[in-house]
């Protein structure tokens, strides 16, 4: 089946740029998913990207897909305290298979003043 | 907020008891989930449901059971608890007949603690 890894911490200044980093195994995964996690809370989505782009900007996110090394990132602009949370890279395995999605182990993020 | 709550939100119980956990959506979504969290593992996907009675397993099914008998409630039972059952569980929705990709709507989770 689908493995997702992920970094498990990234600790990063106030106002400098974040890159969590992501890779998969599975070739035919057709999206691509970056989920926040507060404190206490479940997850929400913060983007996605399709499988046949390389790239995806949303205001202060970018996301990066290297489909030929299976690797995913996300690029957070202007780090602030607020983006302190645990990042989860996502594959998604298609319909035929119950569109169900494989998550990596999360990254933590620790924005310092 | 997606409509979603999760009942209990905590609970404690001990080891070889049945628990029942109910998740609960007022968005009519076909796709109905549950995973669970543990330290370094992430979120993994325990059952999930397709649609009324239709459900299937995910990676780490074994010690659980699920039922959905209406489009709102998905029920997961631990049907003899154990200690490696201790874990945060998250009940997910989706309808992917509505959008090509398949955004995940989580609740708020239910802390489970089987000493």
């Amino acid at each position: 089946g689908e493995d997702v890894e992920q970094s498990l911490f990234l600790s990063v200044r106030e106002g400098d740029s974040s890159v969590i980093n992501c890779t998969y195994t599975d070739s035919s995964s057709t999206y691509l998913y970056w989920y926040k996690q507060e404190p206490g809370a479940g997850l929400q989505l913060l983007t996605y990207i399709f499988s046949n782009m390389d790239m995806k900007q949303d205001q202060r996110l970018t996301v990066l897909l290297n489909k030929k090394d299976k690797h995913l990132s996300l690029r957070i602009a202007d780090t602030q305290t607020g983006d302190s949370a645990i990042y989860f890279c996502a594959a998604e395995a298609g319909r035929a298979a119950g569109n169900k999605l494989t998550f990596g182990g999360g990254t933590r993020v620790l924005v310092k003043p | 907020d997606a409509g979603i709550t999760q009942s209990p939100r905590h609970k404690v119980t001990e080891t070889g008891t049945p628990v029942t956990l109910r998740c609960h959506q007022t968005e009519n979504h076909r796709y109905m989930y549950w995973y669970r969290q543990d330290p370094g593992h992430g979120l993994r996907l325990i059952h999930y449901s397709y649609g009324v009675k239709d459900t299937d397993k995910g990676e780490v099914s074994d010690g659980y059971s699920v039922s959905r008998s209406k489009t709102e409630d998905f029920l997961l039972t631990l049907e003899s608890a154990t200690s490696s059952q201790t874990s945060v569980y998250f009940c997910a929705i989706s309808d992917s007949e509505l959008y090509a990709y398949n955004e995940q709507f989580f609740g708020p989770g239910t802390r489970l603690t089987v000493l």
